[in-house]
C-alpha cells in the first residue's frame, strides 16, 4: 500500500524554464508535506514543507501548492538552474512516522 | 557543524555475519529514524525512535534491529545479514516526529551482502 505516489519518475526542463514536480497521496490524516532534494552519494537535503491547514508555501525560487480535495502535492521551481538537476522526494510526515514518495529525477538543460 | 555521522560509507560483508552501522546526531533531536533506498521503490522506512529507550518498527523492519540508549546514537543491527539486504542505508534526525521541521540525513551506508 504505497501511501505516496511520484507518477513521474523523470523529468527534463530547459534552464529559465519552471520545473513542476508532482505528488499524490493517499491518507487525510497527515499533517505535514515535505520536499527533499538528492544528489547522487549524499544524502537527501530538505528542502520545502507545507502544513496541511496550508495551500501554499513560498521559499525563494520553491513554491509548494497542496490541494487538499485531490490529494495532491506539486513542487514548482522557478527558474530552473543546472544545479536543480537532482532526484526529488516528497514525503508525508503523520505522527510517529515520515513516508516518502520514489522520487523524481529532474535534469536541467543548459 | 551541525550533521548525522553514519560510518561505514561502503561495507561488503557475507551472509551470516552480523554487523552494525553506527549512526550519531550533534544536534540534540529526539526523533531518528533509519531508511532504506533501493531503485524503484524510493526511501523505506526500517525503524525509527521517538526518544531515548522508545523504537518502533517501520515498513520494513524484518531482519534488523535498533537500539536508542542515548539520545544522539542510533545504530542499526543486522544479525544475520542475507543478500536481498544489500541496499544503501540512510540514517536521520529531526527534532521532533509530526512536524515540518524536515530530516537531516547522513551521508549513506551503502552495504553489500555477498
Amino acid at each position: 500500500d504505497q501511501q505516496v505516489k511520484q507518477n513521474s519518475p523523470s523529468l527534463s526542463v530547459q534552464e529559465g524554464r519552471i520545473s513542476i514536480l508532482n505528488c499524490d497521496y493517499t491518507n487525510s490524516m497527515f499533517d505535514y508535506f515535505l520536499w527533499y532534494k538528492k544528489y547522487p552519494a549524499e544524502g537527501p537535503t530538505f528542502l520545502i514543507s507545507i502544513s496541511s491547514i496550508k495551500d501554499k508555501n513560498e521559499d525563494g525560487r520553491f513554491t509548494v501548492f497542496l490541494n487538499k480535495s485531490a490529494k495532491h502535492l506539486s513542487l514548482h521551481i522557478v527558474p530552473s538552474q543546472p544545479g536543480d538537476s537532482a532526484v526529488y522526494f516528497c514525503a508525508t510526515d503523520g505522527y510517529q512516522k515520515v513516508t516518502f514518495g520514489t522520487g523524481t529525477k529532474l535534469q536541467v538543460i543548459p | 557543524e551541525a550533521q548525522v555521522t553514519q560510518n561505514p560509507r561502503y561495507l561488503i560483508t557475507v551472509t551470516g555475519k552480523k554487523l552494525t552501522v553506527t549512526c550519531s546526531q550533534n544536534m540534540n533531536h529526539e526523533y531518528m529514524s533509519w531508511y532504506r533506498q533501493d531503485p524503484g521503490l524510493g526511501l523505506r522506512q526500517i525503524y525509527y525512535s521517538m526518544n531515548v529507550e522508545v523504537t518502533d518498527k517501520g515498513d520494513v523492519p524484518e531482519g534488523y534491529k535498533v537500539s536508542r540508549k542515548e539520545k544522539r546514537n542510533f545504530p542499526l543491527i543486522l544479525e544475520s545479514p542475507s543478500p536481498n539486504q544489500t541496499s544503501l542505508y540512510f540514517c536521520a534526525s529531526t527534532l521532533r516526529g509530526n512536524s515540518n521541521y524536515g530530516y537531516t540525513f547522513g551521508s549513506g551506508t551503502r552495504l553489500t551482502v555477498v
